[in-house]
């Protein structure tokens, strides 16, 4: 069954400190990778995919397929990055997304 | 471009009640979805449209759930009657299929408490 994991529900940083976010997930086709974020008070919205291969706000995220993983990276946290950060797979072809429970990300001062 | 509306953005009801979402996407968009996100969990998918047709139901509780998407544009969703799990944040999205990739535009949502 395809299945979105990402193990942290909250993860602490300092400003300035690197960020590691992590998902791994299950699907036995070939998948499309997405990152979303929640801001407070905001609509959830995309961050990146993976088919892009880009770097947003910072972030960057890389498919490794042999790890099954899509973590999401980005090298200096900054305070405004504190958001709730959901990893999302799709099944190609079906504009259908699974969503992983999603990690709060607090960047502190 | 305008966002995908929602409305109410709250609700509160007592158990056994009937309750109806609306979601207006954004004009052009041939997909629409409904999610349920409980707290502490990431969005579900309850019902995908395709124009006014159904692509995926299968994870909707057809018993006391049902949604339709008349004309293909604006989409109700309706519980009846609503039992106290179906407290959540219930996200309408809606997607252009001609895009090179799926990005899904999300509402609000409207917070449905079930007391």
């Amino acid at each position: 069954a395809q299945r979105v994991t990402q193990p942290e529900k909250l993860l602490s940083v300092f400003k300035g400190a690197p960020v590691e976010l992590k998902c791994n997930y299950s699907y036995s086709g070939s998948p499309e990778l997405f990152w979303y974020v929640q801001y407070s008070r905001q609509r959830l919205q995309l961050l990146l995919r993976h088919i892009s291969r880009e770097s947003i706000k910072g972030f960057t995220a890389d498919l490794n397929k042999g790890e099954t993983s899509f973590h999401l990276k980005k090298p200096f946290a900054q305070e405004e990055d504190s958001a709730m950060y959901y990893c999302a797979l799709s099944q190609a072809g079906t504009y259908k997304y699974i969503f992983g429970t999603g990690t709060r990300l607090k960047v502190l001062a | 471009e305008a966002g995908v509306a929602q409305s109410p953005r709250y609700k509160i009801i007592e158990k056994r009640q009937s309750v109806a979402f609306w979601c207006n996407p954004i004009s052009g968009h041939a997909t629409l979805y409904w999610y349920q996100q409980i707290l502490g969990q990431g969005p579900k998918l309850l019902i995908q449209f395709q124009n006014n047709g159904v692509v995926d139901d299968s994870q909707l509780p057809k018993d006391r759930f049902s949604a339709e998407r008349l004309k293909g544009v604006d989409s109700t969703l309706k519980i009846q009657p609503a039992k106290l799990e179906d407290s959540a944040v219930y996200l309408c999205a809606s997607a252009s299929t001609g895009a090179s990739y799926n990005e899904q535009f999300f509402g609000p949502g409207t917070r449905l408490t079930v007391l």
